[in-house]
């Protein structure tokens, strides 16, 4: 089965502090996505990517930044965080065309900022 | 911009009888899919349909389409305590050649037991 590992379940950062939320898939998918989740509104992608080094915004990537060294990990970062990021992030990953084939996603980082 | 928006919102019923969800979407697909989470936990993906057909079925899953009025249907036959969960549907972005899905908002699914 596909594993997609997010790092932390639960998380308490400061306004203004540099937050980094780790993703890892263990399947070798090309693709990865980041998506934010909150009541009423659904998911929302903030940033994919579709191979190593490379990254495409999604509908809401301010205040967003993503690196993807390595294949296996795609990292999204919060520069400065504000308290309107609190949310649920959920990671995914796919293999092939993005929209062609099932995602697979983590449990979720519940991010909470004070 | 969200693609796939379903109905009804919320919906509660007896363990045993049969839950039906929809699902309407505005632009042009080459497949939808639906996804399943239960509370506090990731989306877990349940069956993909392509444009070009009209139902399928997973165990005791079933999900139509029908593609002139831009919508789809779920339905869970005989269901389970353990089918209470929210279900999305989900459809490729063509202005984004297909490489993303667009989520709706979601069908919150109680099965009282």
């Amino acid at each position: 089965d596909v594993k997609v590992t997010q790092s932390s379940r639960y998380l308490v950062k400061r306004t203004g502090e540099k937050v980094f939320l780790e993703c890892v898939q263990d399947m070798d998918h090309e693709n990865m996505f980041w998506y934010r989740q909150d009541p009423g509104l659904g998911l929302r992608l903030i940033y994919f990517s579709y191979d190593v080094k490379m990254k495409e915004k999604g509908d809401i990537p301010e205040g967003y930044s993503v690196s993807r060294e390595k294949k296996e990990r795609f990292s999204l970062i919060l520069e400065s965080a504000s308290t309107n990021q609190t949310s649920m992030y959920l990671c995914a990953s796919s293999s092939g065309q993005g929209a062609f084939q099932p995602q697979h996603f983590g449990d979720g980082t519940r991010l909470s900022i004070l | 911009s969200q693609q796939g928006e379903e109905d009804p919102q919320a919906l509660s019923i007896q363990e045993g009888e049969n839950a039906t969800m929809n699902c309407s979407y505005k632009t042009s697909i080459n497949n939808l899919q639906w996804y399943r989470q239960n509370s506090g936990r990731g989306l877990v993906h349940l069956i993909l349909i392509r444009s070009n057909e009209r139902e399928k079925h997973s165990g005791r899953l079933r999900v139509t389409l029908d593609t002139s009025k831009k919508s789809s249907s779920l339905l869970i036959t005989a269901s389970r305590a353990a089918d209470t969960a929210s279900y999305f549907c989900a459809t490729g972005d063509p202005n984004f050649g297909n490489e993303k899905l667009t989520f709706g908002t979601g069908t919150r699914l109680t099965i009282i037991p």
